[in-house]
């Protein structure tokens, strides 16, 4: 079965700092994986995902994420935080295709990222 | 263009009475999913359908879980006798064209309390 641990669920930076998210996965088979961003009172926001080709993903907002098949690694960054980045990040991964053709998409359990003047 | 809408935005309900939230897509999406996400639980998938089928309801948790999708379009998750370990988010999104790396848009949930 496939799953998604986000490592620390509280990530605190100064604006203007490395954001760093992590994010490891398991997978039976090469996998499809997701970065969402969930802002207050909001549905979640696709930032980036990777599903074949090139490793290093670039995104939304600046962000960018890169593959890492021997660390089993999908971690998130941005060179330069800002305030308005303040928000929940989730990981997510899809190994198989549901009954129907759907993509079932496993979460992680989040991260909170804060970001300080 | 319009994104996924979800209604009531909040819902408070008494423990054992039933409730229905609704999730209109964007138009032209064939698959439609529902996920819950709960402080215990985290993200969870529900249902998925693809056009008016419900091909998988692997995820609903209980026989007091059900949904239905009319018109290729809305969709409404019903939850009967509601317990309290029902209280969460409930979030539908939906895809133009399912598949395994497909990108889903969500709407902003249904909070759902039940006392």
């Amino acid at each position: 079965a496939q799953s998604v641990t986000q490592l620390g669920s509280h990530v605190s930076v100064s604006e203007g700092a490395l954001v760093l998210l992590r994010c490891n996965y398991s997978s039976s088979v090469p996998p499809y994986l997701f970065w969402y961003v969930q802002y207050p009172n909001q549905g979640l926001q696709l930032l980036l995902k990777y599903t074949t080709g090139a490793t290093l993903v670039k995104g939304i907002n600046g962000f960018e994420a890169e593959f890492k098949k021997s660390e089993t690694s999908f971690h998130l960054t941005k060179p330069s935080a800002h305030m308005s980045d303040a928000a929940e990040y989730f990981c997510a991964v899809s190994d198989r295709v549901l009954t129907g053709g759907g993509n079932k998409l496993t979460f992680g359990t989040g991260t909170q990222l804060k970001v300080e003047l | 263009g319009a994104g996924v809408s979800q209604s009531p935005s909040n819902k408070v309900t008494e423990k054992g009475k039933d409730v229905e939230l609704r999730c209109d897509p964007i138009s032209g999406h064939t698959a439609l999913y529902w996920y819950r996400q709960s402080l215990g639980q985290g993200l969870e998938f529900l249902i998925y359908f693809q056009g008016n089928s419900a091909p998988d309801k692997s995820g609903l948790p209980s026989d007091r879980f059900s949904a239905e999708r009319t018109g290729g379009s809305v969709s409404t998750l019903t939850i009967q006798r509601t317990q309290q370990e029902d209280s969460a988010v409930y979030l539908c999104a939906s895809s133009p064209q399912p598949g395994r790396g497909d990108t889903q848009y969500f709407g902003p949930g249904t909070r759902l309390t039940v006392l």
